[in-house]
This record gives structure tokens, sequence and C-alpha cells, in this order.
């Protein structure tokens, strides 16, 4: 089965230490996206991605990494210079759909980060 | 900046009722509008609107795009107390790589 996996599905760590969320895709998508969840808020982009070894800050990308090194995988990394890191953490994907040259963006189940 | 707005942020209905939910977007070189439905994980996908599309109908949902109001409906008839869900908006632009996301409509559907 294609699709996008996460894990792990829930995440506790102490204030101070960095944790690496990771994101798997076996959809040949080029195209891949991290964003941030909180409640009222709907979804915020941390980091993207066009290409392999290549990424592009999102609009809030402070006190978070990524790399990309293989196509299949965009791990974010939350460090401990980010000053809120509670969080849902959505890893998506995105492919051109039909002939109007939009884009469809497809999710992976997300990460729930808890920091203590 | 581009960004897209919805309303209500909230809305409590009963089963049988008819909902519509409200999404207004302001986009550069506008080419899409998307509405996902989110029950505690990651968003599926419902609906795609372009200006070759402007009006989708799945069941018991429905989705319109206005383009000269820069605006779209999401209608939901005889709601059930499985379409309690966050309902989110997003666009997307020719050349943009980012999709904006709206903050979402939370709907609880009562029994």
């Amino acid at each position: 089965d294609g699709g996008i996996t996460q894990s792990p599905k829930y995440l506790f760590r102490k204030e101070g230490q960095n944790v690496t969320l990771s994101c798997e895709q076996n959809l040949n998508h080029d195209a891949m996206y991290w964003y941030r969840q909180d409640p009222g808020q709907g979804l915020r982009l941390i980091y993207y991605s066009q290409i392999v070894n290549d990424f592009q800050k999102g609009d809030i990308a402070e006190g978070y990494s990524v790399s990309r090194e293989k196509k299949e995988s965009f791990p974010l990394t939350v460090t401990s210079a980010q000053k809120n890191p509670t969080a849902f953490y959505l890893c998506a994907s995105r492919i051109r759909a039909g002939t109007s040259g939009a884009y469809e963006q497809y999710f992976g189940p997300g990460t729930r980060l808890t920091v203590t | 900046e581009d960004k897209v707005v919805q309303s209500p942020l909230s809305l409590v209905v009963h089963e049988g009722d008819t909902v519509t939910l409200n999404c207004s977007y302001e986009v550069t070189n506008f080419r899409s509008l998307l509405w996902y439905k989110q029950e505690k994980k990651a968003p599926t996908f419902l609906f795609m609107l372009t200006s070759s599309g402007i009006e989708k109908k799945s069941g018991r949902l429905s989705s319109i795009l206005d383009k000269k109001e820069l605006s779209s409906i999401l209608n939901i008839t005889a709601t059930q107390t499985g379409d309690s869900a966050i309902y989110l908006c997003a666009t997307d632009a020719a050349g943009g790589f980012k999709t904006i996301f709206g903050a979402g409509t939370r709907l609880f559907v009562k029994a």
C-alpha cells in the first residue's frame, strides 16, 4: 500500500532535549512538508522540500531543522530552541492532480509531541 | 500576504440539520481551493475546486467556488454524528510551493 508513515504516534520528552520525528513516503512524490497544528490554529507550515537535498523554511521554522537525503524520507528535528514544542505534527507530500495544474496533498497520521 | 479565513470557527448542530461552512481567501495567482475533513488525526481530502471545476458533490457533501467573491462554501445536508470533525479549507497558488490552510471549522453534530 502506498502512503505516508509517521512515527511514533505519541512522543514524550523532557524540556531541553532535541527530538526527531520520522516521516517516510512510498508514493514517489518529490515535494514533502511538515506542519504543526495547535488547537484553533489550523495547520502552520514549518519546512518544505521540493526535491532531494533541498529544503526551505516555512512560516514557523525557528527551533526546527530538517534534512532530505532521500526522496522517501523527510525527518523533522524539534530542538531545545523551540519555545513551545508541544503540538500535533503532520507530515505531507504533494503531487499534481489531473491536468488543471493544481496539487493535492497527502497526509501522514501525525505525531503528537508532548514536552514537559 | 496570502491568507485563508474560515467561519464559523465552531458550530454545534443536531442530527438531520443542514450546515454551511464558509471559506474566503486572498491568494496571488490562485490555482485551486481544497477542502479536508480531520477527525482526530490526519486530514482526509474531500474536494478540489479550480477554475474548471467550481462545483463538486459527493453524497451529502457539496462545495461551490465563487471566484468573483474569492470564497467557497461547503454544505453538508442531513448531518450525522459521524460528520463531527474539523473541516479545513486550503488554497494553492500557481507557481507556489505552499498550500495555505485556514484555521478550520470545528463541527459537532449532536445525536
